[in-house]
């Protein structure tokens, strides 16, 4: 079975510091990973996909598959990036797609 | 392009009724996929319909289901509703049926009472 884990419910950072939201995953295949985020009075809206590899907002996510990991990453954290943050994992060539339980980010600033 | 639209935005109904949720997809994208998102935790996938066939189905009871239309529209039914069907509900859509990035609505909140 596929599963995703955010350990952390709540984040907070001060403003120009580093964060990192950590997504652990359970699968046995070949999964496709994403960040989504929701901004306040928002809809969710896709941050990354593992397989695009690029930056978004300043923001990177590696794929561990030796950990089964997913961190997603920022050097610099802005106030502008607090936000809810979902990982979600779905097996390849499905649409399936399994979200963690989120992670408020808080940056202070 | 208004990207992935949902009707009602918000529904209040009462134990035992039924209720139907509308989705409009993006234009173009043929997939359609329904997530329940209780408060506190993130979307639990319902259905996917793909060229209006069914494509997956999470773990709901059969008091759920529901369907696509040729336009690529869809609606999700609830039949004898729960207090724990209290929820808002996402549809998503996608260009295709194997995987990729989904697109999401504001969701319909749905209170029974």
């Amino acid at each position: 079975a596929q599963r995703v884990t955010q350990p952390e419910k709540l984040l907070s950072v001060f403003k120009g510091a580093p964060v990192e939201l950590k997504c652990n995953y359970s699968y046995s295949g070949s999964p496709e990973l994403f960040w989504y985020v929701q901004y306040s009075r928002q809809r969710l809206q896709l941050l990354l996909r593992h397989i695009s590899r690029e930056s978004i907002k300043g923001f990177t996510a590696d794929l561990n598959k030796g950990e089964t990991s997913f961190h997603l990453k920022k050097p610099f954290a802005q106030e502008e990036d607090s936000a809810m943050y979902y990982c979600a994992l779905s097996p390849y060539n499905n649409n399936d797609m399994r979200f963690g339980a989120g992670t408020r980010l808080t940056v202070k600033p | 392009d208004a990207g992935v639209t949902q009707s009602p935005t918000h529904l209040i109904k009462t134990r035992g009724q039924h209720v139907t949720l509308r989705c409009s997809p993006i234009s173009g994208h043929k997939s359609v996929s329904w997530y329940q998102q209780v408060l506190g935790q993130g979307p639990q996938f319902i259905f996917q319909y793909y060229e209006k066939e069914e494509r997956g189905r999470g773990n709901f009871p059969d008091r759920f289901s529901a369907r696509q239309f040729p336009n690529y529209s869809s609606e999700l039914n609830v039949n004898a509703l729960l207090l724990g069907d209290s929820a808002l509900y996402l549809c998503a859509s996608s260009l295709a049926g194997g995987g990729g990035p989904q697109f999401f609505g504001p969701g319909t909140r749905l209170t029974v009472l």
